[in-house]
C-alpha cells in the first residue's frame, strides 16, 4: 500500500499549483481520500476530503473557494488544485487514505504519503 | 466547526512512566475520534480509531478511552520509541479537525 505525492514547489503569492497523489496496493475506489497539511513546526491541518465516488466533497474553511479536490478512480489518482495561494499555505501536504468510503464518520487515516512541500513566497 | 483541544501541549516523562493525554471536543463527536503518533520528519501513524480500538501492530501499552466530548490516550509504560508528538482527530463532521498536538519528551 503506497501513496506518492508530487507537484509541490516554490510559487509566488496569488499563483496556482496542482498536487497529485498516485495510489497503489489497495482498491482505490473503495476509499475516501483526504489532503492534510503541516506548516513548518506546526500541527496537522485537514485540508479537504473526497468520498469514494466523488459524491461527497468537503473543505476546510481556510481553503474553501480557492482549492479543489478531485480524483480519477481509473488512474488511481488524487489531486488538489490550489489557486490564489497565500504565504500561509506554505506547508508539507500529505495525501491520506481514510478507512472508509467517506471522509466523515470513519476510523481515521490509515495510510499516509510522505508529503510534498509547497512554499508560497515572492 | 468542532474545536479539538489537547492537553498538555507537552509533557516530560521518563522511560517506564505512565503518560495520559487528554483531548476535548467543543461539541460531541460520539466515538469518531482517532489518535496519531508522529515522529520528526515522518508521516503520522494511526494508533487508535473509534476512540478505543487499537490498530493492528500497535503495542498494547497504548490505550484510548472516552466518548462524546472527552477522550484520553494513555501510554501505560513509556518506551524510548514512544517519544513523539501525538494528535487527536475528530471525523464526526465536516470540517474534520485535529487537536494541536502533545509532544512527549524525554525527562
Amino acid at each position: 500500500v503506497q501513496l506518492v505525492e508530487s507537484g509541490g514547489g516554490l510559487v509566488q503569492p496569488g499563483r496556482s499549483l496542482r498536487l497529485s497523489c498516485a495510489a497503489s496496493g489497495f482498491t482505490f475506489d473503495d476509499y475516501a481520500m483526504d489532503w492534510v497539511r503541516q506548516a513548518p513546526g506546526k500541527g496537522l491541518e485537514w485540508v479537504a476530503g473526497i468520498s469514494w465516488n466523488s459524491g461527497s466533497i468537503a473543505y476546510a474553511d481556510f481553503v474553501k473557494g480557492r482549492f479543489t479536490i478531485s480524483r480519477d478512480n481509473a488512474e488511481n489518482a488524487l489531486y488538489l488544485q490550489m489557486n490564489s495561494l497565500r504565504a500561509e499555505d506554505t506547508a508539507l501536504y500529505y495525501c491520506a487514505k481514510t478507512s472508509s468510503g467517506y471522509s466523515y464518520a470513519n476510523y481515521g487515516v490509515d495510510v499516509w504519503g510522505q508529503g510534498t512541500t509547497v512554499t508560497v513566497s515572492s | 466547526d468542532i474545536q479539538m483541544t489537547q492537553s498538555p501541549s507537552s509533557v516530560s516523562a521518563s522511560v517506564g512512566d505512565r503518560v495520559t493525554i487528554t483531548c476535548r471536543a467543543s461539541q460531541g463527536v460520539s466515538s469518531w475520534l482517532a489518535w496519531y503518533q508522529q515522529k520528526p520528519g515522518k508521516a503520522p501513524q494511526l494508533l487508535i480509531s473509534s476512540a478505543s480500538s487499537l490498530q493492528s501492530g500497535v503495542p498494547s501499552r497504548f490505550s484510548g478511552s472516552g466518548s462524546g466530548t472527552a477522550f484520553t490516550l494513555t501510554i501505560s509504560s513509556l518506551q524510548p520509541e514512544d517519544f513523539a508528538t501525538y494528535y487527536c482527530q475528530q471525523t464526526n463532521s465536516f470540517p474534520i479537525t485535529f487537536g494541536g498536538g502533545t509532544k512527549v519528551e524525554i525527562k
